[in-house]
C-alpha cells in the first residue's frame, strides 16, 4: 500500500459527459501529479500540483483540468469524454516538489480505470 | 529533454531462467534512474532506483540494475525468474537537483514467465 488513495477505481460513462476523480497523497507529501496510460500512449504525465499551485504540465488535453485543495488532496476533471479518453488515470505524490528529497521517487495510487462508451 | 528507451514491449522466459529487461536513456545532466513494476490492476510499486554513490543497484523481490553511464543503460535483471514476477515493468528517468521536472517513463516492458 502506497499510501496514495483514488476514487473511484471504475467508471463507466458515455461520450460527451464529465467525470471528476479523486487523489488523497501520502500524509505529508505536498506534491500531486496526474498519470494517463493506455494501451496506445503508454505512461503520459499530464499535471503536477505542488502545495496548491500549478508547476508542470505534460500532454494534459484542453477539456481537462486539474486542481490541488488545501487539504492537499487534488481532483482530476475531463469533460467533453470522448471514446480515446478511455484509459487508467494515475495519480501519484512525493514530498517536495520534484520529488522525494529531489531525486524524482514518486508513490503511485491504484489508478481510476475511466471506460467512455 | 530526457526520454526513455525500453528495448522489447514483451519478453518471455521460463521459470528458473534469467531475466534481462533493457533501458536506455537520454539526458543532458547526470539522472536518477528508476525502475516500477506494475502488477495486474494494480498501481506502479517502485522496485528500485539509481541516485548516486554505488553503480550496481539491488531492489526488491532479487532485483537489480546497474547504472553505466558510458553506454547511458540501466538495464534490470534478476538471476532466476518467478512466476509471481509476471509483470509489466517501466524505466524512468529524472534529472539531478531537477528542482520541479517530473519522472519521465519509458513505454514498458511485459514480462512472461512460463511454467
Amino acid at each position: 500500500d502506497s499510501g496514495v488513495t483514488q476514487t473511484p477505481k471504475h467508471l463507466i460513462t458515455a461520450t460527451g459527459q464529465r467525470v471528476t476523480l479523486r487523489c488523497s497523497p501520502r500524509s505529508g507529501d505536498l506534491s500531486v501529479y496526474w498519470y494517463q496510460q493506455s494501451l496506445d500512449q503508454g505512461l503520459q504525465f499530464l499535471i503536477q500540483y505542488y502545495n496548491g499551485e500549478e508547476r508542470a504540465k505534460g500532454n494534459i488535453l484542453e477539456r481537462f483540468s486539474a486542481q490541488q485543495f488545501p487539504d492537499l488532496h487534488s481532483e482530476l476533471n475531463l469533460s467533453s469524454l470522448e471514446l480515446g479518453d478511455s484509459a487508467l488515470y494515475f495519480c501519484a505524490s512525493s514530498v517536495v516538489a520534484g520529488g522525494s528529497a529531489n531525486t524524482g521517487e514518486l508513490f503511485f495510487g491504484e489508478g481510476s480505470r475511466l471506460t467512455v462508451l | 529533454a530526457q526520454s526513455v528507451t525500453q528495448l522489447g514491449s514483451h519478453v518471455s522466459v521460463s521459470e528458473g531462467a534469467l531475466v534481462l529487461l533493457r533501458c536506455n536513456y537520454s539526458s543532458s545532466v547526470p539522472p536518477y534512474l528508476f525502475w516500477y513494476v506494475q502488477y495486474p490492476n494494480q498501481g506502479l510499486q517502485l522496485l528500485l532506483k539509481y541516485t548516486t554513490g554505488a553503480t550496481l543497484v539491488k531492489g526488491i523481490n532479487g532485483f537489480e540494475a546497474e547504472f553505466k553511464k558510458s553506454e547511458t543503460s540501466f538495464h534490470l535483471t534478476k538471476p532466476s525468474a518467478h512466476m509471481s514476477d509476471a509483470a509489466e515493468y517501466f524505466c524512468a528517468v529524472n534529472r539531478k537537483n531537477s528542482g520541479y521536472s517530473t519522472l519521465t517513463f519509458g513505454k514498458g516492458t511485459m514480462l512472461l514467465v512460463s511454467p
